[in-house]
């Protein structure tokens, strides 16, 4: 157990729905970061929070929003939903000392229909 | 921008053989790198990183890399792997004082018992 607790594991879906993909980082750490996994395009960045606030922005579509909440925990916010969205959704958290080392969560599985 | 590259796709190897997964980092300044494994239906695991020092890095599970600059190389090793080695293994650069960590594609390793 790697600390970073990522819900659902698996959702199935229908093309034009819209859902949400939670993460809770480890205990302490401030930095959480989304990771979007897909046999074609490797495993993109997509968006970082740091206590609340987007640090750093990647790949990520319109259609996708994220934020951090004051617990810490973040959501990340996927809708108008199509077949390409399938894939794996990580979610990850860094220390305030961790110079870069990244704890991922054994991630989210979207399966878009 | 950092980039990185895993130049194999698959490798097979049987066990109790020696391994050397080949990474390839672009980037101007000395990067922080890193060396995560995924299992199946698993998240990321750290096995190793490097920030600065000592080129050649020990790791988890009798993992080691060696960080060569003027190839910009940072492979990873193990001289005697187990059956429970098979998985995905995925290279990172990250910039000092950046926010995120950039992937290569991964190296799917099957052992052959």
């Amino acid at each position: 157990d790697s600390g970073v607790t990522q819900t659902p594991k698996h959702l199935i879906t229908a093309t034009g729905q819209r859902v949400t993909l939670r993460c809770s980082p480890r205990s302490g750490d401030l930095s959480v970061y989304w990771y979007q996994q897909s046999l074609d395009q490797g495993l993109q960045f997509l968006i970082q929070y740091y206590n609340g606030e987007e640090r750093a922005k990647g790949n990520i579509l319109e259609r996708f929003s994220a934020q951090q909440f004051p617990d810490l925990h973040s959501e990340l916010n996927l809708s108008s939903l199509e077949l390409g969205d399938s894939a794996l959704y990580f979610c990850a958290s860094r220390g305030t000392s961790g110079a870069n080392v990244l704890t991922f969560g054994a991630g989210s599985r979207l399966t878009v229909l | 921008a950092q980039s990185v590259t895993q130049p194999d796709i698959h490798i097979t190897v049987s066990e109790g053989a020696s391994l050397e997964l080949r990474c390839n980092y672009s980037y101007g300044a000395t990067p922080y790198l890193f060396w995560y494994v995924q299992s199946p239906g698993q998240g990321l695991q750290l096995l190793l990183k490097y920030f600065s020092g000592d080129t050649l890095v020990q790791g988890i599970k009798g993992f080691e890399a060696e960080f060569k600059r003027s190839q910009s190389s940072f492979n990873l090793r193990k001289p005697s792997v187990h059956w429970s080695d098979a998985a995905e293994y995925f290279c990172a650069v990250g910039a000092p004082g950046a926010q995120k960590l950039v992937f290569g594609q991964g190296t799917r390793l099957t052992i052959n018992p």
